[in-house]
């Protein structure tokens, strides 16, 4: 069982509809990252949490720690945000920092 | 700043060959990271450094090998080149590993190597 569990794996919307994708983890935590894939491979990191609560235009991130659960939504969606999302888990093991990847939400958003 | 420079972007070899992947950065970032993306897994560590002259193994280091004789280099060695090193391969680097909640991890564009 992977460490970093993302739900769902695919995730189809039309454009404007509220998109809600889910990362579960497994391990403790120092932060809780979720990155942005576009077809084409580049990734790009869109919020880093420890607690609480991120907003960024129309990207929402939370976390839970005690649950050990996060999710980033996206408020009115557009064609544009059609990407793959990651999650990914920084574990500090006391030397270093390591990340633990989820598998990638593929979202495709249609007009 | 051009952030990270990760080269080449496309790159084939025959078994048993062997080839160096590129990876600078220009922030100061102590630490970097290579990792592999195969379909249906998660990007997977392959080695890491936190800083110049310090390197260690992640997750699946066999078959590959680093140095960080700076900061701002972090190549990654392919000795011997298996079919099984097909993957995508991206550098990353960070002031500390992604360790805190406001700091940025930034990526490499990706090298897609097959390996026949």
């Amino acid at each position: 069982k992977n460490e970093v569990e993302q739900s769902p794996q695919n995730l189809t919307a039309q454009e404007g509809e509220f998109i809600t994708i889910n990362c579960s983890y497994s391990v403790g935590i120092s932060a809780l990252h979720w990155l942005q894939q576009h077809p084409g491979g580049g990734i790009v990191s869109l919020f880093m949490l420890s607690s609480g609560k991120k907003k960024h235009g129309r990207l929402i991130a939370t976390i839970n720690i005690q649950e050990k659960h996060s999710s980033l939504h996206i408020t009115a969606s557009h064609p544009r945000d059609s990407a793959v999302y990651i999650c990914a888990a920084s574990v500090f093991t006391g030397t270093a920092s390591k990340l633990t990847f989820g598998t990638g939400t593929r979202l495709q958003v249609t007009l | 700043n051009a952030g990270v420079t990760q080269t080449p972007k496309f790159q084939v070899l025959k078994t048993g060959q062997s080839m160096t992947l590129q990876c600078a950065q220009d922030m100061n970032h102590e630490y970097m990271s290579w990792y592999r993306q195969d379909p249906g897994m998660g990007l997977r560590l392959i080695h890491y450094s936190v800083g110049a002259g310090i390197t260690d193994q992640g997750e699946v280091p066999n078959g590959y090998n680093v140095s960080r004789s700076t900061t701002e280099d972090f190549p990654l060695r392919l000795l011997s080149a298996a079919p099984s090193q097909t993957s995508v391969y991206f550098c990353a680097s960070s002031y500390s590993g992604g360790n805190s909640a406001n700091e940025k991890l930034f990526f490499g564009s990706g090298t897609q190597l097959s390996v026949l």
